[in-house]
């Protein structure tokens, strides 16, 4: 099972909207409705800001949404801010019950 | 307060078995409500799943990693354990313990870290 596909960066203005795909196949994303998307600070751990495409957990911010059509996800960041440049990166449930990550995009805001 | 807290080596010899804990507090690794996995993350790369293991000691792995990885719990010591097989350099990577919730029985999402612990394969 190969790994998820993700852009290496992205980059967006402070109060822009910027959207991250996630591109898995028919055997992850396309099929299951388990993918989360983690937000990391450099040094620190994984941060889960959604889960199940698109709900997020109590205490993140709503600036942060998700969604699925077909076999890719993504991840909306609305309002851009300064504490939002980190690194993002989703992850799927798929066949024979495993768990494939992306590879992670780095988001610079500019 | 759930915490996580990786330990072991942080140095590991080519061809030898890397073996680390994860202490877990704040929460009963035997309450059946989560999973319990390990994650790695090699320097300025992605994550990478390694496996996870249920309170049955019900287990599942990357496939990628299945023939040189064994995940253990001990439910008296609120712990569970990773021992990865015949390392190599490509091993060397932060490694992480995290719970994952499950929803019908289906792994969902990743709730709480641990800090990760740094495992270098070298001679």
């Amino acid at each position: 099972q190969s790994g998820l596909t993700q852009p290496a960066s992205v980059s967006g203005s402070p109060g822009q909207s910027i959207t991250i795909p996630c591109t898995g196949t028919s055997s992850d994303v396309g099929t299951y409705n388990f993918v989360s998307w983690y937000q990391q600070h450099p040094g620190k751990a994984p941060k889960v800001i959604i889960y199940e495409v698109s709900q997020r957990p109590s205490g993140v911010s709503n600036r942060f949404s998700g969604s699925k059509s077909g076999n890719t996800a993504s991840l909306t960041i609305s309002g851009l801010q300064a504490e939002d440049e980190a690194d993002y990166i989703c992850c799927s449930y798929g066949s024979a019950s495993t768990l494939v990550f992306g590879g992670g995009t780095k988001l610079t805001v500019l | 307060q759930v915490q996580l807290q990786e330990s072991g080596p942080g140095l590991v010899k080519p061809s030898q078995t890397l073996s680390l804990t994860c202490s877990v507090s704040g929460d009963s690794i035997s309450s059946g409500s989560h999973y319990w996995t390990w994650i790695r993350q090699p320097a300025g790369m992605g994550l990478e799943w390694i496996g996870r293991i249920y309170v049955s000691g019900s287990t599942n792995s990357s496939p990628s990693l299945r023939s040189r990885v064994t995940i253990s719990l001990s439910t008296s010591k609120n712990q569970f354990s990773l021992e990865l097989r015949s390392v190599t350099a490509a091993d060397t990577a932060l490694y992480y313990c995290a719970r994952m919730t499950m929803s019908g029985g289906v792994p969902d999402y990743f709730d709480y870290w641990g800090l990760g612990i740094l495992v270098t394969v070298s001679s």
